[in-house]
């Protein structure tokens, strides 16, 4: 079956740029089918979308990150990754990646299990 | 973009129905997903494209809209539907997702 498995740092500093990579197994990347995408939840709240993207590297934002997250595809590594520049301690969150149906729902089907990361120095 | 309202909470007798809403304006144009999510989990979908349960979802759970307004139902709620719920949608202009606050139910 499909599966997402989030990796990267646990602890990164202030002002540095948070780096995550989501390997998929059980399906290609280079799918028409789905767009992949990064959603963080903040400790206690509610869940963010980060923003998606598709194996052509087409990717859309959330403008609430104001250009801080960019996201990128490695197809022949079947991953894709988010970095996030200049964080500070409201990045601190657990980070999820999910597969996106390109249809008409939308809908996030598959999910990571999460990887919490901690901004402080 | 535009932003879904949720409920921040809402509670239902063991058995008996619930309905969780949420309310926006590019709900009229986009379906709504809903999503539960339970203490340290990954959050799974139990209703898509407004109306579908996936495989392996109890049919207690279902999915309506009316105007603005998508609504996730629990016809009989168990102990085990205990979790937050959120739904998700895309904004008006259909590039941009969104998630609403969150509804956390208890049974």
């Amino acid at each position: 079956q499909v599966q997402l498995q989030e990796s990267g740092p646990g602890l990164v500093k202030p002002s540095q740029t948070l780096s995550l990579t989501c390997d998929v197994s059980g399906d290609s990347i280079s799918s028409y089918s789905y767009y992949w995408s990064w959603i963080r939840q903040h400790p206690g709240k509610g869940l963010e979308w980060i923003g998606y993207i598709f194996y052509n590297g087409h990717s859309y934002h959330n403008p609430s990150l104001k250009s801080r997250a960019i996201l990128s595809v490695d197809t022949s590594k079947n991953q894709f990754s988010l970095k996030l520049s200049s964080v500070t301690a409201a990045d601190t969150a657990v980070y999820y990646c999910a597969r996106v149906e390109t249809n008409i729902s939308g809908a996030f089907d598959i999910w990571g299990q999460g990887t919490m990361v901690t901004v402080s120095s | 973009s535009s932003e879904l309202t949720q409920d921040p909470a809402v509670s239902v007798a063991l058995g008996q129905t619930v309905r969780i809403t949420c309310q926006g304006d590019s709900l009229r144009s986009h379906y709504a997903n809903w999503y539960q999510q339970k203490p340290g989990q990954a959050p799974i979908v139990v209703i898509y494209g407004g109306n579908r349960r996936p495989s392996g979802i109890p049919d207690r759970f279902s999915g309506s809209s009316s105007g603005t307004t998508s609504s996730l139902t629990i016809t009989g709620a168990q102990a085990e539907d205990e979790a937050d719920y959120y739904c998700h949608s895309r904004d008006n202009s259909g590039n941009q997702l969104v998630f609403g606050g969150g509804t956390t139910l208890t049974v």
